[in-house]
């Protein structure tokens, strides 16, 4: 079956620090791939996706490139601000026999302090 | 409206009875997705629906689990005899191309259900 795997947190760095949340997933075939955040007291929202091998998905200075020869997805900033820290959901999407469910990482908490 | 919305925003239950969990999805959106996040479990796919039918139910853990949709648009998650591991923040989504790669899944901000 489709699994996604991410690394534990929590995750605490200081500000202007580089942020690298690993991600690497297993599926039947060839799926779409997503970053989801959660800030604190809010509902989970899209931060990017990339839906081909070699795709860059980016969005407020967070980054991730789809590599399929590896099967992973990190997300990357170069320069965490406090405002980042929130819990962060790798996810997956194979769009197979009509089935569109998310399947989603267990989520890493960051922490960003000043 | 502007975003989903859910209802209510949080529900305290004992165990045995019966509650029900509502979603209003995105206008026009003719996908809508039930997902539970628990602690232990993490983020879990409950129900697909497409329209008014549900092709795909298989993350239901149990049959005191159901859910339907009307008009497509509403949709009702029904939990009968709650049980204590039924705790957690019950999501609802929707989104307007469930077939496409590219497609995004706006989640509402979800319900806390505590049964105690």
């Amino acid at each position: 079956g489709n699994s996604v795997t991410q690394m534990e947190g929590p995750v605490t760095l200081s500000e202007e620090a580089f942020l690298t949340i690993n991600c690497t997933y297993t599926a039947t075939g060839y799926p779409s791939l997503f970053w989801y955040v959660q800030y604190p007291g809010e509902g989970l929202q899209l931060l990017l996706k990339a839906t081909k091998a070699d795709d860059k998905g980016s969005n407020k200075g967070f980054e991730a490139t789809y590599r399929k020869e590896t099967t992973s997805f990190h997300l990357e900033k170069g320069s965490v601000q406090v405002s980042d820290s929130a819990v962060y959901f790798c996810a997956l999407k194979y769009s197979g026999a009509g089935s569109y469910q998310l399947t989603f990482g267990k989520g890493t908490k960051l922490s960003v302090i000043p | 409206g502007a975003g989903v919305s859910q209802s209510p925003s949080n529900k305290v239950t004992e165990k045995g009875k019966d509650v029900e969990l509502r979603c209003d999805p995105i206008s026009g959106h003719t996908a809508l997705y039930w997902y539970r996040q628990s602690l232990g479990q993490g983020l879990e796919f409950l129900i697909y629906f497409q329209g008014n039918s549900a092709p795909d139910k298989s993350g239901l853990p149990s049959d005191r689990f159901s859910a339907e949709r009307t008009g497509g648009s509403v949709s009702t998650l029904t939990i009968q005899r709650t049980q204590q591991e039924d705790s957690a923040v019950y999501l609802c989504a929707s989104s307007l191309d469930p077939g496409a790669r590219s497609e995004t899944q706006y989640f509402g901000p979800g319900t806390r259900l505590l049964v105690l």
